[in-house]
């Protein structure tokens, strides 16, 4: 069964620094997904950034970019001139693909709660 | 990416009583998930919802507690049954999967008292 550990329950940063939460996952499969969630206060899920296990490239989406370790099983999320805005729970999540290419569930892991400064 | 209405937002209930939750999607989607947050908590899977079959539950998720409907590709409804105050939580639907990633709804926080 896959799993995903997220192994920082909080974290603070100053307004415009760079944070880097961590997300760990165990998997035997060799196709899927990765995908980093944000949840603020008003619940509502937001995704922040997705990885395709076969690209080697990192993905980046402006200020948000992920380091991939496929071997290693390591998907963490830099976050760069953090904002106000960015405080939140940060949800690291796997989805397997399915070989009919149909949808498949998330698994997510525990959740790094952002904490930024002014 | 596809759009979710769910209601309620939040409700307030009596323990041993039942509520509904439903979700909206703007478009036809094929899977829909139904995800229980429990205060403090991850996201944790109940079932995932086919149009046309029976909604299949995740272990620690039956079918008696949790009825699922799916009428057709854009609506389902989640029940929660007999309701103690353990199943406080928030309860979110999702839609979606690759390449786009998937579309939750805004949540119902249901407290039970």
């Amino acid at each position: 069964a896959q799993t995903v550990t997220q192994s920082q329950p909080e974290m603070s940063v100053q307004e415009a620094e760079t944070v880097t939460l961590s997300c760990t996952y165990d998997t035997s499969e060799n196709n899927y997904y990765l995908f980093w969630y944000k949840q603020p206060p008003s619940r509502q899920m937001i995704l922040v950034i997705r990885q395709e296990a076969y690209k080697q490239q990192n993905a980046t989406e402006n200020r948000f970019s992920v380091n991939f370790q496929k071997a290693a099983k390591s998907f963490s999320l830099k976050i760069s001139d953090s904002q106000l805005g960015d405080t939140a729970m940060y949800f690291c999540a796997f989805m397997n693909l399915r070989g009919d290419g149909a949808t498949n569930k998330l698994i997510f892991g525990t959740g790094t709660l952002l904490a930024v400064q002014p | 990416s596809a759009v979710i209405s769910q209601k309620p937002s939040r409700d307030i209930c009596q323990r041993g009583t039942s509520l509904t939750i439903q979700c909206q999607v703007d478009s036809q989607v094929t899977m829909m998930f139904w995800y229980r947050q429990q205060p403090g908590q991850s996201l944790t899977l109940i079932a995932t919802a086919n149009q046309g079959s029976e909604a299949t539950y995740e272990s620690g998720f039956v079918i008696d507690k949790f009825p699922i409907s799916r009428p057709n590709l854009t609506f389902s409804t989640l029940t929660v049954s007999n309701m103690s105050p353990e199943d406080s939580s928030i309860y979110l639907c999702s839609v979606g999967g690759t390449p786009n990633g998937y579309t939750f709804g805004s949540g119902t926080r249901l407290t039970v008292v």
